[in-house]
């Protein structure tokens, strides 16, 4: 089952607006992780954010924890065309295996 | 460094044949991961292997699923026989440590499987 969930499904923006995409999980958690895919460069790691944290940057990356309402957002900055892409949020597993599990995504077009 | 490397990228079989993919991680990582990525949705575990031993298979389909990581560095999964739903794309990934210990992971390209 997925943890997870990212909000919106899919997004649509103009070059140079920002987006901002949400997540929500269901249990605790020890950090939960963003990661970018694009059919260019694959899956890539973004950011990471400890359960203790509450936001984080990254560049034009910046990513809020509230772990009291479980949820996770990315805001992405004066967005690129580059930037278009499916971003996932990841949550660990709190038990031995410490894995991760992926929501479905979110799927942003950034128009030039 | 050089990345995540899989093979081979695309593969198309016929249900009820076998099929197997190869991943070689990132020199010096001991986590290794399969995932299995249905089009439109996010991946999701088969296993993970901590040096050569398993740590997590619980959403492996073992009856028809198998991998193996021989000597703690390259891996490689199987699927006799294929079914239909298992057309996928399937990532391999690696980490320095547990994933869940603050450690990102590190992807491949993917194998794209089709099953007619």
């Amino acid at each position: 089952s997925q943890q997870g969930e990212e909000d919106p499904q899919a997004l649509s923006i103009q070059e140079g607006e920002n987006a901002t995409m949400n997540c929500s999980y269901k249990t605790s958690i020890n950090n939960l992780q963003w990661y970018r895919q694009n059919s260019g460069r694959g899956l890539v790691h973004l950011i990471l954010i400890r359960s203790n944290e509450r936001e984080k940057h990254s560049g034009r990356l910046r990513v809020t924890l509230d772990t009291s309402k479980k949820s996770s957002s990315l805001l992405i900055t004066a967005s690129r065309a580059a930037d278009t892409a499916s971003y996932f949020c990841a949550t660990d597993a709190m038990d031995s295996s410490y894995k991760l599990i992926f929501g479905s995504g979110t799927r942003l077009l950034v128009r030039p | 460094e050089a990345g995540v490397a899989q093979s081979p990228r695309y593969k198309i079989i016929e249900k009820r044949q076998s099929v197997a993919f190869w991943c070689n991680p990132i020199s010096g990582h001991a986590t290794l991961y399969w995932y299995q990525q249905i089009l439109g949705q996010g991946p999701k575990l088969l296993i993970q292997f901590q040096n050569n031993g398993v740590v997590d298979d619980s959403q492996l389909p073992k009856d028809r699923f198998s991998a193996e990581r021989l000597k703690g560095v390259d891996s490689t999964l199987k699927i006799q026989p294929a079914k239909l739903e298992d057309s996928a794309v399937y990532l391999c990934a690696s980490s320095l440590r547990l994933a869940g210990m603050y450690n990102e992971q590190f992807f491949g390209p993917g194998t794209r499987l089709t099953v007619l």
